[in-house]
């Protein structure tokens, strides 16, 4: 069973469209990730919700707007796509807030904005 | 702005050999650090998350130590094998932030 699964695996796009990826956890875990891989390879945390709950915010724009239905899935929706979104996003889940606990990524998503 | 500075950028060894990576985080406020192993079209697998200073890990032939008042972390690799091919990456976790990932040490062990 994957622990973390996220889709679609590519995505590619033109600018201006809206797109969502989704992304599930089977572990049981409280807190899920938005990641960003950038184009120098840093990884970034963009969102953080545990329970449902919005609890971190990075810098993002506000044309990226996650969703947690339920503690199990954080969606990524992503409006108006621009180039510089192409990206490779990493949804991730730990036990619980504040980082002192392993995370558990997926497979990734290669979004591609032409 | 916090830096999270990994050394070296890359390594090549033979298989049999022994090595180690530097991961470089800011001493104040600490409250965790992560060593992640990242192969290729994969994504990353957490080895080791570490919290008190003096902290040591060990999983098989790879372990890491702490050192929080001088805000550094080793990453020791014995024996590698060319499955330990990857990117090793560390993170830092101090108070009032997210999760700050290093650039990686990139990893090739040839057989």
């Amino acid at each position: 069973d994957t622990a973390v699964s996220q889709t679609p695996k590519y995505l590619v796009t033109q600018m201006g469209n809206d797109k969502s990826i989704k992304c599930e956890q089977n572990l049981g875990h409280d807190t899920m990730y938005w990641y960003k891989q950038d184009s120098k390879k840093f990884l970034k945390i963009m969102f953080s919700y545990n329970n449902k709950e919005l609890i971190i915010n990075e810098t993002v724009p506000n044309r990226f707007s996650p969703k947690s239905p339920d503690k199990a899935h954080l969606n990524l929706h992503i409006n108006s796509l621009e180039l510089g979104d192409s990206a490779v996003y990493f949804c991730a889940s730990s036990y619980t807030t504040g980082f002192t606990y392993e995370q558990y990524f997926g497979p990734g998503t290669r979004l591609t904005v032409t | 702005i916090l830096n999270v500075e990994q050394s070296p950028q890359s390594l090549h060894v033979q298989e049999g050999d022994s090595t180690n990576f530097t991961c470089s985080f800011p001493s104040s406020n600490f409250y965790a650090l992560h060593w992640y192993r990242w192969e290729t079209a994969k994504s990353p697998e957490a080895l080791f998350v570490m919290t008190l200073n003096g902290d040591e890990k060990k999983k098989g032939r790879i372990s890491a130590t702490l050192n929080t008042k001088e805000g550094y972390s080793y990453l020791y690799i014995k024996g590698s094998q060319p499955e330990d091919s990857a990117t090793y990456l560390c993170a830092f976790y101090q108070a009032g932030t997210a999760l700050i990932f290093g650039k990686g040490t990139t990893l090739s062990v040839s057989s």
